[in-house]
């Protein structure tokens, strides 16, 4: 089946740090990437997505690029803000349309600090 | 503003008590779903339901009932609920295309005593 693995957290940076958070998965087939935000007490919203080998998302000054030769989609951000404090999902969906499903990572939470 | 509503926000439940999760969605959209979310475990599908009038299990539908009621309407309920349903209850909708983004509800936390 469908999986996503993320990096473990909290990760914790100083305002202005270099983001990296990992995230890697086993698809059948060419799987849609996303990754969603979770900021305290909402539900998810789409931050970036990517839907072939080789595309590159990018949103609000982060970006990831669907590697998958190593079948990687890693969320980076080259100067983090302490509104960037939030819990990142990374998901993959392995069918075109609505029929199919999101498979979601265990979240990784991110701490920035002054 | 349009979205994703769910309904309640908070509730707490005795041990055997049943207690529907309301979910409406105002974007016309066709698929929609029920996720829990659990420390460490991330969002894991309850169950889903591709359009108007089916609805198929996910992940861990064990304990839970859903209806789709119209296009805009997809309930969860809980028959007799159980302290392992203690966790917080997200609903979502996708549109249509290739690609679809997927909006979610702001969640219900549910703690069962």
């Amino acid at each position: 089946g469908n999986s996503v693995t993320q990096m473990e957290g909290p990760v914790t940076l100083s305002e202005e740090a270099f983001l990296t958070i990992n995230c890697t998965y086993t698809a059948t087939g060419y799987p849609s990437l996303f990754w969603y935000v979770q900021y305290p007490g909402e539900g998810l919203q789409l931050l970036l997505k990517a839907t072939k080998a080789d595309d590159k998302g990018s949103n609000k000054g982060f970006e990831a690029t669907y590697r998958k030769e190593t079948t990687s989609f890693h969320l980076e951000k080259g100067s983090v803000q302490v509104s960037d404090s939030a819990v990142y999902f990374c998901a993959l969906s392995d069918i075109p349309g609505t029929a199919s499903k999101l498979t979601f990572g265990t979240g990784t939470r991110l701490q920035v600090t002054l | 503003n349009a979205g994703v509503t769910q309904t309640p926000k908070f509730q707490v439940l005795k041990t055997g008590q049943s207690m529907t999760l309301q979910c409406a969605q105002d974007m016309n959209h066709n698929s929609m779903y029920w996720y829990r979310q659990d420390p460490g475990m991330g969002l894991r599908l309850i169950y889903y339901s591709a359009s108007e009038g089916t609805t198929d299990k996910g992940e861990v539908p064990n304990g839970y009932n859903v209806s789709r009621l119209n296009k805009r309407e997809f309930s969860l309920r809980l028959e007799s609920a159980a302290p392992s349903q203690t966790s917080v209850y997200f609903c979502a909708s996708r549109g249509t295309g290739s690609t679809p983004e997927a909006f979610f509800g702001q969640g219900t936390r549910l703690t069962v005593v």
